[in-house]
């Protein structure tokens, strides 16, 4: 079975700082990893994904995650961060299948509170 | 295409009821995905169509959860003798059949259910 965990519920963070949502998963198989963004009142909204390729994956937004195989990982950061930000973060992962069979599994989220 | 469209966006109900929560997803989009997303957790899966067919519904919370999707265009989320912990915000998303957006799902803004 697959699950995602976000260690951090809230992170509180100054304008314009820098800023890394922390998100591991676990996996018996390989997997394809998304970050959502969910602002007040709306659905989810795709950030970034890793399907393959590089580790390094670009976003919306400014935001960048890096998959990390060895150590089950896929953090997201932003160099700078904008009162815009403030909203829900969800990792998410599926299982290397194909089929989609199970959908995304998610994380609890993390919400991002930017400070003025 | 406006993308994927939910209805209603809000429903009260008082308990006993039943309800009935419609997705219109993208045109294109073989894939429609139903969640349930309640406070401070991320999205749960609960069940999924490919075209007309509903390939995985072992997810559905429970006997009085049902969902259709007759013609393989709009689908349907049906909760019977509703109960206070059924209040949540119930999700619909769609994805590709095929290719590397099979595994990228776009959500509606959803349906959010408050039971009395």
């Amino acid at each position: 079975a697959q699950s995602v965990t976000q260690l951090d519920s809230q992170v509180p963070v100054f304008e314009e700082a820098p800023v890394e949502l922390r998100c591991n998963y676990s996996s018996s198989v390989s997997v394809y990893l998304f970050w959502y963004v969910q602002y007040p009142n709306q659905g989810l909204q795709l950030l970034l994904k890793y399907l393959s390729g590089s580790t390094l994956v670009k976003g919306i937004n400014g935001f960048e995650a890096e998959f990390n195989k060895s150590q089950t990982s896929f953090h997201l950061r932003k160099p700078s961060v904008h009162i815009s930000d403030t909203a829900e973060y969800f990792c998410a992962v599926i299982m290397y299948s194909g089929g989609g069979a199970d959908g995304l599994t998610f994380g609890k989220g993390t919400h991002l509170i930017i400070q003025p | 295409d406006t993308g994927v469209s939910q209805d209603p966006r809000h429903k009260i109900t008082k308990r006993g009821q039943n309800v009935t929560f419609r997705c219109d997803p993208i045109s294109e989009h073989n894939r429609l995905y139903w969640y349930r997303q309640t406070l401070g957790q991320g999205p749960e899966f609960l069940t999924y169509f490919q075209n007309e067919a509903q390939l995985e519904k072992s997810r559905l919370l429970s006997d009085r959860f049902s969902a259709e999707r007759p013609k393989g265009s709009f689908s349907t989320l049906e909760i019977q003798h509703t109960e206070q912990g059924d209040s949540a915000m119930y999700l619909c998303a769609s994805s590709l059949l095929a290719g590397a957006g099979a595994n990228v799902l776009t959500f509606g803004a959803g349906s959010r259910l408050t039971v009395l």
